[in-house]
């Protein structure tokens, strides 16, 4: 059964303390990115890599922190850094920088 | 840096009524793209325009790109209750990553 799988789908941590998401696909997929979606607002991208052992910063990458060992895998770390880091979290994939991106379900962060 | 303008934010329409939803970039585009985004789930990819002017239609959905490569809308004939969701258009410039806009809100009473 082929896709893009995260987990967990619903996250709590304590203020201070950091966080990784897991992000695995089995699409064969170069590209991969994290966006962070806030309620009633769009996509923002976080991070991307477009190939193994490669990654780029997004938009709001202060505060979070990737790597890329593995094609299939690509987890997101959210550190004590970031200052408001209650959201939902989607990982996204696609066969090249420039096609289709085929979306997780997603992970739903709150920070207490 | 390239940015995508998605209009209109919210858009609460009677079901059978029609819906449009409008998205405008400050560069050219290579592609746009559209992905729809249930309420609580996550976004899933719609379509991909590429050509100047180019029209697509899925049913009773029927997308747009404009003949500058600038600017796209998606139209919903006849929307149902099914159509509930958010619609982002997502651009491309150029060798350049994938731009998202903030979305349309779409509700429909039935």
């Amino acid at each position: 059964d082929g896709g893009i799988t995260q987990s967990p789908k619903y996250l709590f941590r304590k203020e201070g303390q950091n966080v990784t998401l897991s992000c695995e696909q089995n699409l064969n997929h170069d590209a991969m990115y994290w966006y962070r979606q806030d309620p009633g607002q769009g996509l923002r991208l976080i991070y991307y890599s477009q190939i193994v052992n490669d990654f780029q910063k997004g938009d709001i990458a202060e505060g979070y922190s990737v790597s890329r060992e593995k094609k299939e895998s690509f987890p997101l770390t959210v550190t004590s850094a970031q200052k408001n880091p209650t959201a939902f979290y989607l990982c996204a994939s696609g066969p090249g920088f420039t096609d289709t991106q085929y979306f997780g379900p997603g992970t739903r962060l709150t920070v207490l | 840096g390239q940015q995508v303008m998605q209009i209109p934010q919210y858009q609460h329409v009677q079901e059978g009524e029609d819906f449009t939803t409008y998205c405008n970039s400050s560069t050219t585009l290579s592609n746009i793209q559209w992905y729809k985004q249930r309420p609580g789930g996550h976004p899933v990819f719609l379509i991909q325009l590429v050509k100047s002017g180019e029209v697509k239609k899925q049913k009773r959905l029927t997308f747009q790109f404009g003949e500058a490569k600038k600017n796209s809308s998606l139209h919903i004939t006849a929307t149902q209750t099914t159509d509930v969701g958010t619609y982002f258009c997502a651009g491309q410039g150029y060798g350049n990553k994938l731009v998202f806009g903030a979305g349309t809100i779409l509700r429909v009473k039935s």
